[in-house]
């Protein structure tokens, strides 16, 4: 049982570099997300997807591209990486249906950007 | 907009001392809750979900929490504590089944052995 994978889990930039934050999810959810996690701030929503070819901006997408071009894959890219972006990375996906459901978080992505 | 507002941002107890963390969101309407722990270091666990039905929500851990409609809240309890228990917890909603997540600001919960 896999889950939600995050790759990778620690990741250190210079300021102006550019990478991808990797998640997969094998249990076929449509919806998939990401947040940013910051000390006092609780996760906050950066994107969402509610299924392939489908996106939306969160809380706080500023900064941040996603695209999803299949069910399993999610990435978050940060195209040009600021100190004010160094923060704990989660990714989320959960099933969509009429039911309620819970999410399933990644292991996280710790970036710091210097 | 939706908001889910967590009251404490740190709580110190003792081993055995009784433990209530508020939370509020600020919908209406049908409404998903969610108390989510994350010791430290490690990513988020799920402690207990509302959905419908029982207000009082049994969860892992010893853990439970009471959804109260008329207050808007959804506040998190446990009768004793232990030092295992140590971590940050979140109170996350969403508007309906569908919605999405949001968090509150986390509440850090420090037990002294």
């Amino acid at each position: 049982n896999a889950g939600v994978t995050q790759t990778p889990k620690f990741q250190v930039l210079k300021t102006g570099q550019s990478m991808t934050l990797q998640c997969a999810q094998d249990m076929n959810h449509e919806y998939m997300s990401w947040y940013r996690q910051d000390p006092g701030m609780g996760l906050r929503l950066i994107h969402y997807s509610v299924g392939a070819g489908i996106t939306d901006q969160g809380e706080v997408p500023n900064g941040y591209n996603v695209s999803r071009s299949t069910t399993e894959d999610f990435p978050l890219r940060l195209l040009s990486a600021a100190p004010s972006q160094t923060s704990v990375y989660f990714c989320a996906s959960k099933e969509t249906g009429t039911g309620g459901t819970e999410a399933f978080f990644g292991q996280g992505t710790r970036l710091t950007v210097v | 907009a939706q908001s889910v507002s967590q009251h404490n941002h740190h709580v110190i107890l003792s081993e055995a001392a009784s433990l209530e963390l508020g939370c509020n969101y600020s919908y209406g309407g049908t409404v998903n809750l969610f108390w989510y722990v994350q010791y430290p270091g490690q990513h988020l666990q799920l402690l207990l979900k509302y959905f419908s039905g029982d207000p009082l929500v049994k969860g892992i851990k010893g853990f439970e929490a009471e959804f109260i409609k008329s207050k808007f809240s959804f506040n998190l309890r446990k009768p004793s504590v232990q030092w295992s228990d140590t971590a940050e917890y979140f109170c996350a909603g969403r508007k309906g089944s569908q919605g999405n997540l949001i968090f509150g600001k986390g509440t850090k919960l420090s037990v002294k052995p």
